[in-house]
């Protein structure tokens, strides 16, 4: 099974700061890899997809990497706002049907 | 927005009941599935399907049962409700495995007393 895992658990920055969430996984033959966003008390919100044949996406001040051979992707985040606060989450999907998630990193941007 | 409702969206039952919880969506999506969240374990699916009538089990799927018997419809169903499945539990869509992008329902709250 694709075991995910986010680093820190928890950061908190202030606004402004550009910063870089990391997420590492154990199975390199992985078919894509999805970052989310998840508010309190609300649903995931679909940030980025990246395919196994991509290397990056962007979108906005956002952009995820994906190293297949070094089982890492990141989420950057370029001059981070308090609305960017959330916890957001990296998931792998390697086979069978599910997407395997990360516990997840909990953002806090301070004005 | 990707077309999903969940519904309810908060319930409170008590041990040994049936619930029935559903996921509708409006974009004629072929796989959905269905996820548990708790503290420390992160998100988990239960049961997937990936057409009409056709489930199958997923990494947590004990005490659990679904039913898809229109495409835009998804249930799940406790037969018999349990203090360790007090969760968050969450519908997702996707047009396919794999390459596809999962989008996510609003979640229901779920306390079992």
């Amino acid at each position: 099974k694709q075991e995910v895992t986010q680093i820190p658990a928890a950061l908190s920055v202030p606004e402004g700061e550009n910063l870089v969430l990391n997420c590492s996984f154990t199975d390199s033959a992985i078919y894509n890899l999805q970052w989310f966003r998840q508010d309190p008390g609300k649903g995931l919100t679909s940030l980025l997809l990246i395919q196994s044949s991509q290397r990056e996406q962007t979108s906005g001040r956002l952009n995820a990497s994906l190293d297949k051979s070094s089982g890492r992707s990141t989420l950057y985040i370029a001059a981070s706002q308090p609305g960017d606060s959330a916890t957001y989450l990296c998931a792998g999907y390697s086979s069978g049907y599910a997407l395997n998630f990360g516990k997840g990193t909990s953002l806090l941007v301070t004005p | 927005d990707a077309g999903i409702t969940q519904s309810p969206r908060h319930k409170v039952t008590e041990t040994g009941t049936p619930v029935t919880l559903r996921c509708h969506q409006t974009e004629n999506h072929r796989y959905m599935y269905w996820y548990r969240q708790d503290p420390g374990h992160g998100l988990r699916l239960i049961h997937y399907s990936y057409g009409v009538k056709d489930t199958d089990k997923g990494e947590v799927s004990d005490g659990y049962s679904v039913s898809r018997s229109k495409t835009e419809d998804f249930l799940l169903t406790l037969e018999s409700a349990t203090s360790s499945q007090t969760s968050v539990y969450f519908c997702a869509i996707s047009a396919g495995q794999g390459y596809y992008e999962q989008y996510f329902g609003p979640g229901t709250r779920l306390t079992v007393t």
